[in-house]
């Protein structure tokens, strides 16, 4: 089982240049985060997406796009890096064992991608 | 802003002794939930408690719920080298699809 795979690992980027991070989960999970992790701030929510085709906005998504054409992918997008951008970013996913009801399962998680804008 | 805040921030013991963190969170939950992470790592899920329930166990680990203060503790008992990592606790909000994490606790637990 792979689980949540996040794909780069790691990345280097210039200010102004663009990129689009993958998330992959294999267990037929609805629902999908996209979290940044900065030292001291525990994990904020960038986006998120509670089904195929659907995505929302969380507590910091501004200079982040994010789809969900697959079930099984969430992509995360940077048009034009930042160097505020600079974090660890955590992809996740999770299910409910009633659609439409409060979540109920925990998350799993990726292991994460390192990036850093010069 | 962050609904769940984690006390203490960091917390260092000896191998074999016990370890309580807590968490404090600021509006209406159906579950609260504890997550460990290893240095560079991502988070690994260690127990779920929801809001009716008090008093959860998990092999060391054991958490509590008071949702009149809006808190929980998670204690682990005989703590080893091994448990070394942050502890988060993540709250997920009545009507959302959303979880909020709080800041963590880091544990180092000396051998």
């Amino acid at each position: 089982n792979a689980g949540v795979t996040q794909t780069p690992k790691f990345r280097v980027l210039k200010t102004g240049q663009s990129m689009t991070l993958l998330c992959a989960q294999d267990m037929n999970h609805e629902y999908m985060y996209w979290y940044r992790q900065d030292p001291g701030m525990g994990l904020r929510l960038i986006h998120y997406s509670v089904g195929e085709g659907t995505t929302a906005k969380g507590e910091v998504p501004d200079g982040y796009n994010v789809s969900r054409l697959k079930k099984q992918n969430f992509l995360l997008g940077l048009e034009s890096a930042a160097p505020s951008q600079t974090s660890v970013y955590f992809c996740a996913s999770t299910f409910s064992l009633s659609p439409g009801r409060p979540l109920n399962q925990p998350q799993h998680f990726g292991d994460g991608t390192r990036l850093s804008i010069l | 802003s962050q609904q769940g805040e984690e006390d203490p921030q960091a917390l260092s013991i000896q191998e074999g002794e016990n370890a309580t963190m807590n968490c404090s969170y600021k509006t209406s939950i159906n579950n609260l939930q504890w997550y460990r992470q290893n240095s560079g790592r991502g988070l690994v899920h260690l127990i779920l408690i929801r809001s009716n329930e008090r008093e959860k166990h998990s092999g060391r680990l054991r958490v509590t719920l008071d949702t009149s203060k809006k808190s929980s503790s998670l204690l682990i008992t005989a703590s080893r080298a091994a448990d070394t990592a942050s502890y988060f606790c993540a709250t997920d909000g009545v009507g959302t699809y959303k979880y909020i994490f709080g800041t963590g606790t880091r544990l180092k637990v000396l051998a």
